[in-house]
């Protein structure tokens, strides 16, 4: 049973970085076709892609805001990591992570709950 | 980026209606294209992927259909549980994997 939990702080004042982790259990990203992504969703708007890694090292991003993220993993612990600098009061959001794999084709078949993160000073 | 345009925004139905939810790429995503339902305070929920297969355990009154540019999402009988924010999401892969605004199923 694959499952994911998304912690890090809640509060985070502007131009801050933001460090969240993900937690993760029931796969293994160094097994060939395994991901893990993160998405955003500010208060009543949509979901926003931030940021893929694949089991391989492949991380793919959010053009919009890609000089501001890093993904990363480590299999060891079975966590992925996501960066975000700069961080703004519009980066108010819950952030989720998910999972992704080749049997769905990448498309997100397992979510995490995932943690609010307000932008203020 | 690819742009993931659905329509309508907001959907007022009834129990036993069936209704369409409509999903467009700006560019050819050929079928790799996903269907979400999220309810408050919830995360996502996968419903369908490679634009029309089911995701195990997701009612069958649930289907997808469309390639290309053009998706669709069909409820064939709506039930009081399938009322929520329906997303689609395209993954061609190693673009980024943009996700459609949203349509509210309302009541």
């Amino acid at each position: 049973q694959i499952t994911l939990t998304e912690s890090g702080p809640t509060l985070v004042k502007p131009t801050q970085t933001l460090t969240l982790t993900c937690n993760f259990s029931g796969f293994s990203l160094s097994t060939s076709g395994e991901g893990v992504g993160w998405i955003r969703q500010p208060p009543g708007k949509a979901l926003e892609w931030l940021a893929f890694i694949y089991w391989n090292d492949e991380r793919p991003y959010s053009p919009s805001l890609k000089n501001r993220l890093t993904i990363s993993k480590d299999t060891s612990k079975n966590q992925v990591v996501l960066t975000m600098t700069n961080m703004d009061p519009v980066d108010t959001a819950t952030y989720f992570c998910a999972h992704g794999s080749y049997s769905h084709h990448y498309a997100f078949n397992i979510w995490g709950q995932g943690t609010m993160v307000t932008v203020s000073s | 980026d690819i742009q993931m345009t659905q329509s309508p925004s907001t959907l007022s139905a009834s129990v036993g209606d069936k209704v369409s939810i409509t999903c467009r790429a700006s560019q050819s995503v050929a079928s790799w294209l996903a269907w979400y339902q999220q309810k408050p305070g919830k995360a996502p929920k996968l419903l369908i992927h490679r634009a029309s297969i089911l995701e195990t355990g997701v009612p069958s009154r649930f289907s997808g259909n469309g390639s290309g540019t053009e998706f669709s999402l069909t409820i064939s009988s709506l039930e009081p549980d399938d009322f929520a924010t329906y997303y689609c999401q395209e993954y061609n892969t190693y673009s980024p994997y943009s996700f459609g605004q949203g349509t509210k199923l309302e009541i």
